[in-house]
């Protein structure tokens, strides 16, 4: 069974502009989760998306947002991206939100903004 | 305000040693506690998770230890192997809120020398 896949692995955007990442879960879950990843403040929890809801959301600005299709896959996106925004997104699958089942972890997306 | 607390922050021990992560949190109502190892490049994957019912989880080399009075827990590593370098990250999270909601540690960068 294949990983959860994240595109694009690497971005480099400049202050101002705004990015859509894209991550695709795990075949059959249909739970995704969002986490950013700095060195400063490490993992943070962004928003969860459930049968195209968002279900749980981080404390985050509402530049920050995401969607979820009828297939499961997930996207968020950034606008008016700032010098704080360069992280490390990173996109987990699980079946559901009704249990604590084990989140799978895509490899991540790396967000630089110049 | 970090919801979990994780110490050291890297850790050294030689092949064969047992190092031993440690972590505290303030939410008593955290219900769910996973360990996560992450390798450059990598998302993170689960370890080991233990429930607040049980004092003690074990599966091959790696242990939880969980004290709920002191709402501390930690992992133990036995006979630890080069290949378990990598950065070891606990967290928490809680069914009421979003069990896919999970606070993390700050993480603590494990080498195992040969």
């Amino acid at each position: 069974k294949a990983g959860v896949t994240q595109t694009p692995r690497y971005l480099i955007k400049t202050r101002g502009q705004q990015v859509t990442l894209s991550c695709s879960p795990i075949s059959g879950h249909r739970s995704v989760s969002w986490y950013q990843q700095t060195p400063g403040q490490g993992l943070q929890f962004l928003f969860e998306y459930f049968s195209e809801t968002q279900r749980n959301k981080g404390n985050f600005p509402g530049r920050f947002s995401g969607r979820q299709f009828s297939n499961s896959r997930s996207e968020m996106n950034v606008s008016t991206l700032e010098l704080g925004d360069s992280a490390l997104y990173l996109c987990a699958s699980s079946p559901d939100l009704f249990d604590y089942n084990e989140q799978f972890f895509g490899p991540g997306t790396r967000l630089t903004v110049l | 305000q970090q919801q979990v607390k994780q110490s050291p922050q890297s850790l050294i021990v030689q092949k064969g040693g047992i190092p031993i992560i440690n972590c505290a949190y303030e939410n008593t109502a955290f219900d769910y506690f996973p360990w996560y190892q992450q390798f450059p490049g990598k998302g993170p994957a689960l370890l080991i998770a233990i429930r607040p019912d049980v004092s003690e989880k074990k599966e091959g080399r790696f242990t939880i230890s969980f004290n709920k009075s002191a709402k501390q827990f930690s992992l133990h590593i036995m006979d630890s192997q080069p290949g378990d370098s990598a950065t070891y990250f606990c967290a928490a999270s809680l069914y009421q809120t979003g069990a896919n909601n999970l606070f993390f540690g700050t993480g603590t960068r494990l080498t195992v020398i040969p």
